[in-house]
């Protein structure tokens, strides 16, 4: 499963809007890109997901450059309910046992006022 | 959308004792359920892999004697944490893949077990 790397933390203000990068170098042809939302003592939660260009849904955004070795999570005017950990997971299109689902670091947002 | 349950949502229980975790997929059927553990302020660490039918497959460093297990359904996997000594205590979520639909997996509550 492709490795991910995301930056540990990053801080915003409320409306402000907030974009979290992910790297995947090593992503394959039939990987998806995911993110998740987690907030403490919580299960992650499902945001979005893209396999290239562009994806937008009624919370997010994720952009997705054409080599797919990198993706960017975009969050518009954000408040301070967004602040959680986001996770930026790759995996194949059909998930089964040989298919291990690994989370990286994850990126703490922290919205302030 | 589909919705993954885990019962008991916190558990304490005394040292030496087996506490057992449900993960259930309400609306779909899961042939493949992950378990996690994740500790304060860190990433959920993959434990193993539950395969309906058949054996788990664990991660290394993970014993499956002691953390036990069984996919008995398309809808239920059970850990079963056996022996529970402090260090045990954690934060437990399963996730699920529905059955023959590709992308999403759907994460449970999460289960928090205190070990006194």
């Amino acid at each position: 499963l492709a490795k991910t790397t995301q930056p540990i933390s990053m801080d915003s203000y409320e409306g402000q809007e907030v974009n979290i990068t992910c790297s995947h170098n090593n992503i394959a042809t039939n990987d998806y890109i995911t993110w998740y939302q987690q907030f403490p003592s919580q299960g992650p939660r499902f945001i979005i997901q893209g396999y290239k260009t562009k994806v937008t849904n009624e919370v997010a955004s994720l952009f997705i450059p054409a080599d797919r070795k990198s993706s960017t999570l975009s969050l518009p005017r954000v408040s301070l309910s967004d602040t959680a950990v986001y996770y930026c997971l790759v995996g194949p299109f059909r998930y089964s046992s040989a298919s291990k689902i690994i989370f990286g670091s994850g990126t703490r947002l922290s919205i302030r006022p | 959308g589909a919705v993954v349950s885990q019962h008991p949502s916190w558990v304490i229980c005394k040292s030496g004792t087996s506490v057992k975790i449900e993960c259930r997929s309400l609306d779909f059927q899961a042939t493949t359920m992950f378990w996690y553990r994740q500790f304060p302020k860190q990433s959920l660490m993959l434990m193993a892999t539950s395969n309906e039918g058949s054996k788990a497959t664990y991660e290394q460093g993970v014993e499956k004697d002691k953390f036990l297990i069984n996919h008995a359904s398309l809808t239920l996997s059970t850990l079963t944490v056996t022996s529970a000594h402090p260090e045990d205590s954690s934060f437990y979520i399963c996730s699920a893949h529905q059955r023959g639909i590709a992308g999403e997996l759907f994460f449970g509550e999460g289960s928090r077990l205190t070990v006194l």
